[in-house]
């Protein structure tokens, strides 16, 4: 089974440009997440997605990004423009609606660098 | 708020040996799941171990396992006879009720396992 797929693996921009980035989940699985990691931190939570539905965005600094998840699948979250301190990884995981919890199961996420 | 603190940014530890990883977490639920993650220097985040917080029994997983002490929130990782490959960052991480929130991570340890 194919894991939970980002790309790309790195970007580098400059400030003030704008970026994507792609996550395909784990195929069935209903619940999609976007993290982004600062260096030597853990990840912090952007935005969950259940189907296509964003069910939580309160960490989603809305001036700026944006994401959308057509048809409950693939999902892609922008940013524009780009700021220094948007330098990150921006990790996607995915999990299965079943059971009494959810296992997270993260892709290899992509390192964005802004100059 | 949950929280979740891991007081060690740093361990190393000769192959072979036992090593334990802490990690302590604040919450007012008492229907929450634990996870211990794996981040090698590839980035890919792998769940290591998990645990309910109704059971009472510790889970393992091979050559790990944890020591779940749901009273004074703490879930540590413990690592028996270490590998070379274990050389990673470890991140201890919460989910409440249902587990389909986000995931409120620790700052991680850095674990270097020593030839």
């Amino acid at each position: 089974e194919a894991g939970v797929v980002q790309s790309p693996r790195y970007k580098i921009i400059e400030k003030k440009q704008p970026v994507a980035f792609w996550c395909n989940p784990i195929s069935g699985h209903n619940t999609l997440y976007w993290y982004r990691q600062n260096l030597g931190q853990g990840p912090e939570l952007l935005i969950r997605y259940e189907n296509e539905e964003a069910v939580d965005d309160s960490q989603l600094p809305k001036d700026r990004f944006s994401a959308e998840r057509l048809k409950g699948v693939d999902s892609t979250l922008k940013i524009q423009p780009a700021e220094l301190g948007d330098s990150a990884v921006y990790l996607c995981a995915s999990s299965l609606d079943s059971g009494n919890w959810k296992t997270q199961y993260f892709g290899p996420g992509t390192r964005l660098l802004v100059l | 708020a949950q929280t979740v603190t891991q007081s060690q940014p740093e361990m190393s530890v000769q192959e072979a040996e036992t090593v334990t990883l802490s990690c302590t977490y604040d919450t007012s639920e008492s229907n929450y799941y634990l996870f211990w993650y794996k981040q090698p220097p590839s980035r890919q985040m792998i769940l290591v171990i998990r645990q309910e917080a109704y059971k009472q029994q510790n889970a393992t997983e091979n050559r790990f396992s944890v020591n779940f002490q749901k009273a004074a929130k703490s879930f540590s990782l413990k690592i028996s006879d270490s590998q070379l490959g274990d050389t990673a960052m470890y991140f201890c991480a919460f989910v409440s009720g249902g587990g389909a929130d986000g995931l409120t991570f620790g700052k991680g340890t850095h674990l270097i396992i020593q030839p």
